[in-house]
């Protein structure tokens, strides 16, 4: 499973748009790039993935530039609510795939 | 609510004894995920079953052990129990489990203290 790297932590005020950015240098060419958010004591929740170029859905943006050594989740105009941990993951097919979310970003939407 | 199920929500129990949580997936995925979450830890991946066998498997320690029965629902035991091991379990299941990109849902976790 390839590395991921993210903030530890982001600060941002409510109505502004936020960029969370993840590195993920050695990723293989069947890997895909997901994303996960996870409010205190729950489950994450799926967010968005994508392979290539650019994913839209109906919560998040996701651009991954040509070399796909990084990735870069959108989330448009935040809310109070958006205040959330968010995971970057990176993994292809294989059933040996360890599945670590490591320690995510940290965000914090304030007034 | 993602469909996934779990039980008990907490449970509060004793250095070295043994506890089972219990996880019933999405009605049709196969495949179930168990997860540990510690403190400001982020979350480590413990086991996937699919289909009743053995899939993958993470940072799991052998006091632990899990099973899939044939109701697609599973089990995790957690035996000798140390004041370490208190933290939120979390079990996911997906369509098949096959790859990597399967989309996880997640259940809304057991808080386990161990005292």
């Amino acid at each position: 499973l390839a590395k991921t790297t993210q903030p530890i932590s982001m600060d941002s005020y409510e109505g502004q748009e936020v960029n969370i950015t993840c590195s993920h240098n050695n990723i293989a060419t069947n890997d895909y790039i997901t994303w996960y958010q996870q409010f205190p004591s729950q489950g994450p929740r799926f967010i968005i993935q994508g392979y290539k170029t650019k994913v839209t859905n109906e919560v998040a943006s996701l651009f991954i530039p040509a070399d796909r050594k990084s990735s870069t989740l959108s989330l448009p105009r935040v809310s109070l609510s958006d205040t959330a941990v968010y995971y970057c993951l990176v993994g292809g097919t294989g059933t040996a795939s360890k599945l670590t979310f490591g320690t995510g970003t940290r965000l914090q939407v304030t007034l | 609510d993602s469909g996934v199920t779990q039980t008990p929500k907490h449970l509060i129990t004793a250095t070295g004894q043994r506890v089972t949580l219990r996880c019933s997936p999405r009605s049709g995925d196969l495949s179930v995920y168990w997860y540990q979450q510690s403190l400001d830890q982020g979350l480590q991946f413990l086991i996937q079953y699919y289909n009743g066998e053995e899939r993958a498997k993470g940072n799991i320690l052998e006091r632990f052990s899990a099973q899939q029965f044939p109701d697609l629902h599973s089990e995790l035991n957690l035996s000798s129990l140390e004041l370490g091991d208190s933290a939120l379990y979390f079990c996911a299941s997906s369509i098949s489990g096959g790859t990597f990109q399967e989309t996880q849902y997640f259940g809304p976790g057991t808080r386990l203290l161990v005292l």
